[in-house]
């Protein structure tokens, strides 16, 4: 069975601080990570994928990618009360759906 | 107009009853995808669709079934609701991995 696992949390921030949110997944031949962002009651929107390991950055967000210890993160610079979500990390393999993390809630408070 | 609409949005039904859940995409998209979200549990997958004649079982298919009408359509049928079947239903849509989601259906079985 492919687990997605998460810190449900919830993770509390002050505004303009970092959050850092990870994520471990069990299957080696996973090939694609993705990060969605969802508010409540809303669908999931992505954020980032990442593919290669090391960092990848847009904006006021960083994906970060380790195979060798399936682990994957996003980090949210200067966070903002509208960057107050759940966050659930995605995995694939290739020819497959998704796997997708339970999510892990942030709370940013101004 | 939104590239993956999904039909109804709100839907209260009765124990027994035969419900179907309708999704469209105009994103020319040849996958496309079901999930359900329960409180706490992230997406879960239900069933999965690559093209018009391929169809998968995703990791909670029983007491659902799909039907592919076309590249743009995809349909989630329960044959006879039951409680345990509230919850918010997802529609996703890709060529890829990278997969975008519907505006969901909020489905509550009484």
């Amino acid at each position: 069975q492919k687990e997605v696992e998460q810190n449900s949390g919830p993770l509390s921030v002050p505004e303009g601080a970092i959050a850092s949110l990870n994520c471990t997944y069990s299957d080696r031949g996973s090939q694609s990570f993705f990060w969605y962002r969802q508010y409540s009651g809303k669908s999931p929107e992505l954020i980032m994928s990442i593919y290669s390991n090391g960092d990848k950055e847009d904006g006021r967000f960083t994906a970060q990618l380790n195979k060798a210890s399936q682990y994957v993160s996003l980090l949210i610079r200067d966070s903002q009360p509208s960057d107050s979500a759940t966050y659930l990390c995605a995995v694939n393999q290739a020819g497959t759906a998704l796997i997708f993390g339970k999510g892990t809630t942030l709370s940013v408070s101004s | 107009d939104a590239d993956v609409t999904q039909t109804p949005r709100n839907r209260i039904t009765k124990t027994g009853k035969r419900i179907m859940l309708e999704c469209s995409q105009t994103k020319g998209h040849d996958r496309m995808y079901w999930y359900r979200q329960d409180p706490g549990l992230g997406l879960q997958l239900i069933y999965y669709s690559f093209d018009v004649k391929d169809i998968n079982k995703g990791e909670i298919s029983d007491g659902y079934s799909v039907s592919r009408q076309a590249q743009a359509k995809f349909s989630l049928s329960l044959e006879s609701a039951i409680p345990n079947q509230t919850a918010l239903y997802f529609c996703a849509t890709s060529q890829a991995d990278t997969q975008y989601f519907g505006p969901g259906t909020r489905l509550t079985v009484l």
